[in-house]
Protein backbone atom coordinates (compact mmCIF):
# COMPACT_ATOMS: atom_id res chain seq x y z
CA UNK A 1 0.00 0.00 0.00
CA UNK A 2 1.64 3.79 -0.99
CA UNK A 3 2.34 5.95 1.66
CA UNK A 4 3.36 9.37 1.42
CA UNK A 5 5.22 11.36 3.76
CA UNK A 6 5.99 14.64 4.41
CA UNK A 7 8.46 15.79 6.34
CA UNK A 8 8.41 18.36 8.35
CA UNK A 9 4.96 19.00 8.95
CA UNK A 10 5.69 22.96 9.26
CA UNK A 11 8.66 25.22 8.66
CA UNK A 12 9.65 28.77 8.91
CA UNK A 13 12.09 30.77 6.99
CA UNK A 14 13.80 33.99 6.78
CA UNK A 15 12.37 36.41 3.53
CA UNK A 16 15.16 35.88 0.57
CA UNK A 17 16.41 32.24 1.42
CA UNK A 18 16.24 29.11 -0.80
CA UNK A 19 14.35 26.63 0.89
CA UNK A 20 13.62 22.22 0.16
CA UNK A 21 9.98 20.60 0.56
CA UNK A 22 10.71 17.12 1.05
CA UNK A 23 8.19 14.07 -0.15
CA UNK A 24 9.08 10.56 0.06
CA UNK A 25 7.21 7.44 -1.21
CA UNK A 26 6.97 3.95 -0.19
CA UNK A 27 6.50 2.66 -3.65
CA UNK A 28 8.86 3.63 -6.37
CA UNK A 29 6.35 2.37 -9.18
CA UNK A 30 4.46 5.60 -10.04
CA UNK A 31 2.58 6.90 -12.70
CA UNK A 32 3.07 10.64 -11.57
CA UNK A 33 3.74 12.96 -8.78
CA UNK A 34 1.97 16.32 -8.49
CA UNK A 35 3.39 19.28 -5.87
CA UNK A 36 0.35 21.29 -4.99
CA UNK A 37 0.18 24.71 -3.41
CA UNK A 38 -3.29 25.58 -0.66
CA UNK A 39 -3.80 28.49 0.84
CA UNK A 40 -5.75 28.81 3.98
CA UNK A 41 -9.63 27.21 3.74
CA UNK A 42 -9.04 27.17 -0.10
CA UNK A 43 -8.76 24.59 -2.79
CA UNK A 44 -5.47 23.23 -4.59
CA UNK A 45 -3.50 24.72 -7.12
CA UNK A 46 -1.32 22.46 -8.75
CA UNK A 47 2.69 23.61 -9.37
CA UNK A 48 4.81 21.20 -10.78
CA UNK A 49 4.04 17.89 -12.16
CA UNK A 50 6.36 15.31 -12.83
CA UNK A 51 5.74 12.08 -15.05
CA UNK A 52 7.38 8.75 -14.27
CA UNK A 53 9.97 9.40 -17.30
CA UNK A 54 10.73 12.47 -15.73
CA UNK A 55 13.49 13.67 -13.27
CA UNK A 56 12.30 17.50 -12.61
CA UNK A 57 10.63 20.32 -13.39
CA UNK A 58 10.95 23.60 -12.99
CA UNK A 59 8.38 26.48 -13.33
CA UNK A 60 9.93 30.40 -11.93
CA UNK A 61 11.21 29.96 -8.98
CA UNK A 62 10.32 26.52 -8.36
CA UNK A 63 12.10 23.37 -8.82
CA UNK A 64 10.74 19.31 -8.32
CA UNK A 65 12.51 16.90 -9.08
CA UNK A 66 12.43 12.91 -8.54
CA UNK A 67 14.30 9.98 -7.75
CA UNK A 68 11.70 7.15 -8.22
CA UNK A 69 14.52 4.23 -6.75
CA UNK A 70 14.98 6.84 -3.37
CA UNK A 71 11.06 7.07 -3.74
CA UNK A 72 11.87 10.60 -2.68
CA UNK A 73 10.76 14.16 -4.48
CA UNK A 74 12.08 17.61 -3.58
CA UNK A 75 10.87 20.92 -3.95
CA UNK A 76 12.77 24.22 -4.37
CA UNK A 77 11.73 27.92 -3.96
CA UNK A 78 14.15 30.01 -4.25
CA UNK A 79 14.00 33.33 -3.00
CA UNK A 80 11.56 32.83 -0.77
CA UNK A 81 8.72 35.68 -0.61
CA UNK A 82 5.89 36.35 1.65
CA UNK A 83 3.44 34.92 -0.74
CA UNK A 84 4.88 31.93 -0.71
CA UNK A 85 3.29 31.21 2.85
CA UNK A 86 1.24 28.32 2.15
CA UNK A 87 0.88 24.80 2.64
CA UNK A 88 2.62 22.52 0.03
CA UNK A 89 1.11 18.77 -0.65
CA UNK A 90 2.54 16.47 -2.45
CA UNK A 91 0.53 13.68 -4.82
CA UNK A 92 1.59 10.69 -6.42
CA UNK A 93 -0.81 8.24 -8.55
CA UNK A 94 0.22 4.69 -9.38
CA UNK A 95 -1.55 4.10 -12.54
CA UNK A 96 -3.63 5.79 -14.98
CA UNK A 97 -6.59 4.42 -13.22
CA UNK A 98 -5.39 5.13 -9.58
CA UNK A 99 -6.22 6.97 -7.07
CA UNK A 100 -4.45 9.94 -6.21
CA UNK A 101 -2.92 9.94 -3.12
CA UNK A 102 -1.82 12.87 -0.79
CA UNK A 103 1.08 13.64 1.96
CA UNK A 104 -0.36 15.58 4.53
CA UNK A 105 1.59 18.85 3.65
CA UNK A 106 4.56 20.94 4.74
CA UNK A 107 2.43 23.96 6.11
CA UNK A 108 5.64 26.86 5.09
CA UNK A 109 5.77 30.35 6.74
CA UNK A 110 7.91 33.16 5.09
CA UNK A 111 8.85 35.62 7.98
CA UNK A 112 9.14 39.14 6.27
CA UNK B 1 -12.74 30.42 -18.30
CA UNK B 2 -14.90 30.32 -14.83
CA UNK B 3 -12.88 27.58 -12.28
CA UNK B 4 -14.36 24.51 -10.69
CA UNK B 5 -17.37 26.07 -8.81
CA UNK B 6 -18.66 24.46 -5.46
CA UNK B 7 -21.76 25.30 -3.34
CA UNK B 8 -22.24 25.92 -1.12
CA UNK B 9 -19.29 27.32 0.32
CA UNK B 10 -20.07 26.71 4.33
CA UNK B 11 -22.82 24.70 5.77
CA UNK B 12 -23.92 23.34 9.14
CA UNK B 13 -25.91 20.61 9.67
CA UNK B 14 -26.86 18.21 12.36
CA UNK B 15 -25.92 14.70 13.46
CA UNK B 16 -28.37 11.85 11.48
CA UNK B 17 -29.12 13.99 8.76
CA UNK B 18 -28.45 14.03 4.97
CA UNK B 19 -26.53 16.60 2.37
CA UNK B 20 -25.58 17.43 -1.05
CA UNK B 21 -22.95 19.25 -2.26
CA UNK B 22 -22.57 20.35 -5.86
CA UNK B 23 -19.71 20.93 -7.73
CA UNK B 24 -19.40 22.99 -11.33
CA UNK B 25 -16.33 21.68 -13.28
CA UNK B 26 -14.65 23.97 -15.64
CA UNK B 27 -16.25 24.36 -19.24
CA UNK B 28 -15.05 21.72 -21.34
CA UNK B 29 -14.04 19.27 -18.01
CA UNK B 30 -15.43 15.92 -18.40
CA UNK B 31 -13.94 14.60 -14.87
CA UNK B 32 -14.56 14.99 -11.71
CA UNK B 33 -13.28 13.62 -8.72
CA UNK B 34 -14.36 14.56 -4.78
CA UNK B 35 -12.09 14.92 -1.94
CA UNK B 36 -12.42 14.78 2.02
CA UNK B 37 -9.82 16.58 3.84
CA UNK B 38 -9.56 16.69 7.47
CA UNK B 39 -6.63 17.86 10.08
CA UNK B 40 -6.16 14.28 11.19
CA UNK B 41 -6.46 12.56 8.12
CA UNK B 42 -5.26 14.90 5.86
CA UNK B 43 -6.88 14.59 1.79
CA UNK B 44 -8.46 11.48 1.08
CA UNK B 45 -9.85 10.55 -2.53
CA UNK B 46 -13.72 9.80 -2.45
CA UNK B 47 -14.12 9.27 -6.10
CA UNK B 48 -14.40 10.05 -9.61
CA UNK B 49 -16.61 10.40 -12.26
CA UNK B 50 -16.27 10.74 -16.40
CA UNK B 51 -19.14 10.83 -18.82
CA UNK B 52 -21.42 9.94 -15.95
CA UNK B 53 -19.94 7.15 -15.55
CA UNK B 54 -17.88 6.36 -11.63
CA UNK B 55 -14.58 5.70 -12.70
CA UNK B 56 -12.66 5.02 -9.40
CA UNK B 57 -13.33 4.94 -5.57
CA UNK B 58 -11.81 5.55 -2.13
CA UNK B 59 -12.33 3.78 1.23
CA UNK B 60 -15.38 5.23 2.63
CA UNK B 61 -18.71 3.77 3.41
CA UNK B 62 -21.63 3.36 1.59
CA UNK B 63 -23.36 6.46 3.27
CA UNK B 64 -20.94 8.77 1.12
CA UNK B 65 -22.48 8.35 -2.83
CA UNK B 66 -22.03 10.96 -5.81
CA UNK B 67 -23.20 11.08 -9.49
CA UNK B 68 -22.48 13.07 -12.56
CA UNK B 69 -25.06 14.64 -14.95
CA UNK B 70 -24.72 14.93 -18.68
CA UNK B 71 -23.64 18.56 -18.54
CA UNK B 72 -20.55 17.09 -16.04
CA UNK B 73 -21.64 19.16 -13.03
CA UNK B 74 -21.37 16.48 -10.23
CA UNK B 75 -23.08 16.10 -7.26
CA UNK B 76 -21.96 14.15 -3.33
CA UNK B 77 -24.45 12.83 -0.91
CA UNK B 78 -23.92 11.96 2.46
CA UNK B 79 -26.47 10.95 4.50
CA UNK B 80 -26.81 10.02 7.99
CA UNK B 81 -24.51 12.44 9.07
CA UNK B 82 -22.05 11.69 12.05
CA UNK B 83 -19.50 14.54 13.94
CA UNK B 84 -16.57 12.80 11.82
CA UNK B 85 -17.83 13.96 8.92
CA UNK B 86 -16.69 17.71 9.70
CA UNK B 87 -14.89 18.46 6.89
CA UNK B 88 -13.51 20.58 3.80
CA UNK B 89 -15.11 18.45 0.65
CA UNK B 90 -13.16 19.39 -2.33
CA UNK B 91 -14.03 18.68 -5.91
CA UNK B 92 -11.52 18.63 -8.97
CA UNK B 93 -12.03 18.59 -12.46
CA UNK B 94 -9.61 17.16 -15.19
CA UNK B 95 -9.51 17.93 -19.15
CA UNK B 96 -7.09 15.33 -19.86
CA UNK B 97 -8.26 11.99 -16.83
CA UNK B 98 -5.84 9.10 -16.47
CA UNK B 99 -3.11 10.70 -18.60
CA UNK B 100 0.53 10.83 -17.61
CA UNK B 101 0.06 14.45 -17.59
CA UNK B 102 -2.83 14.66 -15.59
CA UNK B 103 -3.54 18.16 -14.17
CA UNK B 104 -6.00 18.96 -11.35
CA UNK B 105 -8.00 22.08 -10.65
CA UNK B 106 -9.38 22.23 -7.90
CA UNK B 107 -12.41 24.27 -6.58
CA UNK B 108 -12.26 26.30 -2.98
CA UNK B 109 -14.56 23.64 -1.09
CA UNK B 110 -17.84 23.27 1.21
CA UNK B 111 -16.68 23.91 4.78
CA UNK B 112 -19.36 21.15 6.09
CA UNK B 113 -20.27 21.46 10.14
CA UNK B 114 -22.10 18.68 11.81
CA UNK B 115 -23.15 19.34 15.22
Amino acid sequence: KQEVTQIPAALSVPEGENLVLNCSFTDSAIYNLQWFRQDPGKGLTSLLLIQSSQREQTSGRLNASLDKSSGRSTLYIAASQPGDSATYLCAVKMNRDDKIIFGKGTRLHILP
Amino acid sequence: KAGVTQTPRYLIKTRGQQVTLSCSPISGHRSVSWYQQTPGQGLQFLFEYFSETQRNKGNFPGRFSGRQFSNSRSEMNVSTLELGDSALYLCASSPNPGQENEKLFFGSGTQLSVL
